[in-house]
């Protein structure tokens, strides 16, 4: 079955200027978690839909938000941009995401870079 | 606060040996722990969830501990092959949805 696909895979914003990324779950998986990654900080959470509601959200400001659709497409926004706001945005799916053997099945990624 | 350590940035072994990587918390107790690998330019691919009431959890080669004594989990993969040079990443979740305090990765690196 295909995976998590994410568009676009690379983009250059300028500072200022707001971006939104894509993600396509595996089909019939529900829950749909955000993260960012960055040599400094790793892997941080940003925020989880599950059936179209946000259910979980990290520590990130108000520039950064998101949103599912009823087909559990997911999308994430983030205004303002800002330098430090080049990183890969990675998408992962998962059935019911939390307690799974299956963990999630992340995305490849969109490296945003913002110049 | 909440966090989650790995205990070296780089870990260079020879092919056939076993690799072991240390995973530790603190100030939180997690309700599992999750191994991920990670190649460059690629999102992370899931190994191995172990639960807080398992004491150790096996795949192929790989095999997983939890002590939630020490609040420890340790990774190991037996004879080792080039190919399973990537970065792994522990992370943990509790019951409460589909959120992931990730380490910040050890840098395996095995040679023929």
């Amino acid at each position: 079955k295909a995976g998590v696909t994410q568009t676009p895979r690379y983009l250059i914003k300028t500072r200022g200027q707001q971006v939104t990324l894509s993600c396509s779950p595996i089909s019939g998986h529900r829950s749909v978690s955000w993260y960012q990654q960055t040599p400094g900080q790793g892997l941080q959470f940003l925020f989880e839909y599950f059936s179209e509601t946000q259910r979980n959200k990290g520590n990130f400001p108000g520039r950064f938000s998101g949103r599912q659709f009823s087909n559990s497409r997911s999308e994430m926004n983030v205004s303002t941009l800002e330098l430090g706001d080049s990183a890969l945005y990675l998408c992962a799916s998962s059935l019911e995401g939390a307690l799974t053997n299956y963990g999630y099945t992340f995305g490849s990624g969109t490296r945003l870079t913002v110049v | 606060s909440q966090k989650i350590e790995q205990n070296s940035e780089a870990l260079n072994i020879q092919e056939g040996k076993t690799a072991t990587l240390t995973c530790n918390y603190t100030n939180y107790s997690p309700a599992y722990l999750q191994w991920y690998r990670q190649d460059p330019g690629r999102g992370p691919v899931f190994l191995l969830l172990i639960r807080e009431n398992e004491k150790e959890k096996r795949k192929e080669r790989l095999k997983v501990t939890f002590d939630t004594t020490l609040k420890q989990s340790l990774f190991h993969i037996t004879a080792s092959q080039p190919a399973d040079s990537a970065t792994y990443l522990c992370a943990w979740g509790n019951n409460q949805g589909g959120k992931l305090i990730f380490g910040q990765g050890t840098e395996l690196s095995v040679k023929p």
